[in-house]
């Protein structure tokens, strides 16, 4: 079955610098990778997708950007704010199989004012 | 985006008892899915629950265990059974929005002493 991958487990960047969070996945099917964003006490918010016919996609601040050919995908946050301090969870799934998710193991992003 | 609601929001279990827990989804949906959160951990898969069938379980998990009803188009239970120390966790329902995104709910927050 699929496994994903995500590194830093943890990650501080001063406020207004970038951070960047990387996911691998092991199953070349895979064709689905969304973004989630946990605030403490609250459940998981959709933060931005990607699906495997797109390289890059782009949202105000957040961008993912997706290489199928080496399996990984990245969430990037530019001119980060301390609101965006939270866990973030990669995840990844083949839509053709009912679109379950897997879930990398989280970054805790910390942005320091 | 769908806008999930779970009750109850945290409880507090003897060992041996049962929890149900309720799900409601403010729009029709046509898949819904259950995952369990221990604590500091990423999120793991239970089931899909689909409308008009019988739920599908993950590997690990099992219907005696975390029986599941879907009653209709907004509308699940989790219930966690013979509840052990093992079992606290947070429990998260999903649901299925066109295209692919998946919403979560905030969470049910469940201690089993």
């Amino acid at each position: 079955g699929e496994n994903v991958e995500q590194h830093p487990s943890t990650l501080s960047v001063q406020e207004g610098d970038s951070a960047v969070i990387k996911c691998t996945y092991s199953d070349s099917a895979s064709n689905y990778f969304p973004w989630y964003k946990q605030e403490l006490g609250k459940g998981p918010q959709l933060i931005i997708d990607i699906r495997s016919n797109v390289g890059e996609k782009k949202d105000q601040r957040i961008a993912v950007t997706l290489n199928k050919t080496a399996k990984h995908f990245s969430l990037h946050i530019t001119e980060t704010q301390p609101e965006d301090s939270a866990v973030y969870f990669c995840a990844a799934s083949t839509i053709q199989y009912g679109n379950k998710l897997v879930f990398g193991a989280g970054t805790i992003l910390r942005v320091k004012s | 985006s769908a806008v999930i609601s779970q009750k109850p929001s945290r409880d507090i279990c003897q060992r041996g008892t049962s929890l149900t827990i309720q799900c409601q989804v403010d729009s029709q949906v046509t898949m819904m899915f259950w995952y369990r959160q221990q604590p500091g951990q990423s999120l793991t898969l239970i089931a899909t629950a689909n409308q008009g069938s019988e739920a599908t379980y993950e590997s690990g998990f099992v219907i005696d265990k975390f029986p599941i009803s879907r009653p209709n188009l907004t509308f699940s239970t989790l219930t966690v059974s013979n509840m052990s120390p093992e079992d606290s966790s947070i429990y998260l329902c999903s649901a299925e929005q066109p295209p692919y995104e998946q919403y979560f709910g905030p969470g049910t927050r469940l201690t089993v002493t």
